[in-house]
């Protein structure tokens, strides 16, 4: 069936570092992989999304990578800040005729100040 | 423009309940979809509808309910509840056609006791 792995599930790093999140799905139909990223308290709010015509998309210190014949994709962050601390979603999904979106189980990333 | 709004924000209801929840897409978009979010599962796909049409299902079992109105308004219903119900439903709205991105509200959270 539909699945997204992500890992890590847990990702500390000190102010300035990078961080690289990565998920691998399993439907070879998949051709849509947005992140989220959900504050406490907060629905999960879309940070970046790729399409499977595109290898990598960067929007400032995010960006995103996808490798279709290994069925991967990452999220990397750079120049991380504390207020990048959150819970991050990787997902998956067909973009046929529905919107269902397969997520990932998510990734509690913390920035040390 | 304004955001996914979803009401209530917080409620309590007795196990054999049933409860109704509410969500307004952003304006112009057509599509809703809803999913239920608990620390065991994850973020589960419940139902999306289009055009007042539920167009994807998801594997939840029949007393979880939707549906759309002319305006795009979404409500989902579940009927006599269970203590495993208790968990953060969030609704999120995209254009529908093309098929684009999702935005999230920031959820209900329900707990059946």
């Amino acid at each position: 069936g539909e699945n997204v792995e992500q890992h890590p599930s847990t990702l500390s790093v000190q102010e300035g570092d990078s961080a690289v999140i990565k998920c691998t799905y399993s439907d070879s139909a998949s051709n849509y992989f947005p992140w989220y990223k959900q504050e406490l308290g907060k629905g999960p709010q879309l940070i970046i999304d790729i399409r499977s015509n595109v290898g990598e998309k960067k929007d400032q210190r995010i960006a995103v990578t996808l490798n279709k014949t290994a069925k991967h994709f990452s999220l990397h962050i750079t120049e991380t800040q504390p207020e990048d601390s959150a819970v991050y979603f990787c997902a998956a999904s067909r973009r046929d005729s529905s919107y269902k979106l397969i997520f990932g189980s998510g990734t509690r990333l913390l920035v040390r100040p | 423009k304004a955001g996914v709004t979803q009401t209530p924000r917080y409620l309590i209801k007795t196990r054999g309940q049933q409860v109704t929840l509410s969500c307004s897409p952003i304006s112009g978009h057509r599509s809703v979809s809803w999913y239920q979010q608990t620390p065991g599962q994850g973020l589960q796909f419940l139902f999306e509808y289009f055009s007042e049409t539920q167009r994807n299902k998801g594997n939840f079992p029949g007393r979880f309910s939707g549906r759309q109105f002319s305006n795009s308004r979404s409500e989902m219903n579940v009927s006599t509840l269970e203590l495993g119900d208790s968990a953060l439903y969030l609704c999120a709205s995209s254009p529908g056609t093309p098929v684009g991105e999702q935005y999230f509200g920031p959820g209900t959270r329900l707990t059946v006791t």
